[in-house]
């Protein structure tokens, strides 16, 4: 399968800060990219939906001023937590769907972000 | 290096209990998770095993013994709704989580 790469894997910020998180996909071009926030022990939440050229696509509830997403390439999407809160500390997870592939996501390790 | 296998893809008879298993070899075990994820939708947690045995939770058991890198999902009296993918996953160290492929799970009636 695909290999998809996040980083920083934890990040630890005051509050106030933005904190950016890359996600790569090494060997693939991702045409679609999603990002997701994990409590623990807790199902996935899906975030955001970008699709190759196309902004981003939030989901209710979800901030695009506050957690701002580039699609900047077919293997890179940056998510970038601008102000964060303590809130905020999560884990932060991505996967990535290539073209032609409607059923098969690839996911990355996470990032998990606590903001002091 | 780290690996995780599932197969690529079951079928199974409604009403009936299939088996999905998970093998991994990883760097670290700090637990495993399953998770359900039918087509468009994010992904569902099912279970978190990170002690050896067997954990049932309704119609869904997993099972994991950490010596023999190895767990299985066991979904009983299966139902047409549970045609999804189910993903197992490792906890490495602290921050990583390591993703299986996914088992595409189809059932007939």
């Amino acid at each position: 399968g695909a290999v998809v790469s996040q980083h920083p894997s934890w990040v630890i910020c005051k509050s106030g800060t933005s904190v950016k998180i890359e996600c790569r996909s090494l060997d693939f071009q991702a045409t679609t990219m999603f990002w997701y926030r994990q409590f623990p022990k807790q199902s996935l939440m899906l975030m955001a939906t970008s699709n190759e050229g196309s902004k981003a696509t939030y989901e209710q509830g979800v901030e695009k001023d506050k957690f701002l997403i580039n699609h900047a390439s077919l293997t890179l999407s940056t998510l970038t937590v601008t102000s964060a809160h303590p809130e905020d500390s999560s884990f932060y997870i991505c996967s990535l769907r290539g073209r032609g592939e409607a059923d098969t996501q690839y996911f990355g390790p996470g990032t998990r972000l606590t903001v002091l | 290096g780290q690996n995780i296998d599932q197969p690529t893809e079951m079928t199974a008879t409604e009403g009936a209990i299939v088996q999905i298993n998970c093998t991994y070899q990883t760097s670290g075990f700090n637990g495993l998770f399953w998770y359900q994820q039918h087509a468009g939708e994010a992904p569902t947690f099912l279970s978190y095993n990170v002690l050896d045995g067997l954990e049932e939770k309704g119609r869904f058991s997993s099972f994991l013994s950490r010596s023999k890198g190895y767990s299985y999902l066991l979904l009983k009296e299966l139902q047409m709704k549970d045609s999804a993918s189910y993903l197992c996953a490792v906890i490495q160290g602290d921050y990583q989580l390591i993703w299986g492929a996914g088992t595409k799970l189809i059932i007939k009636p």
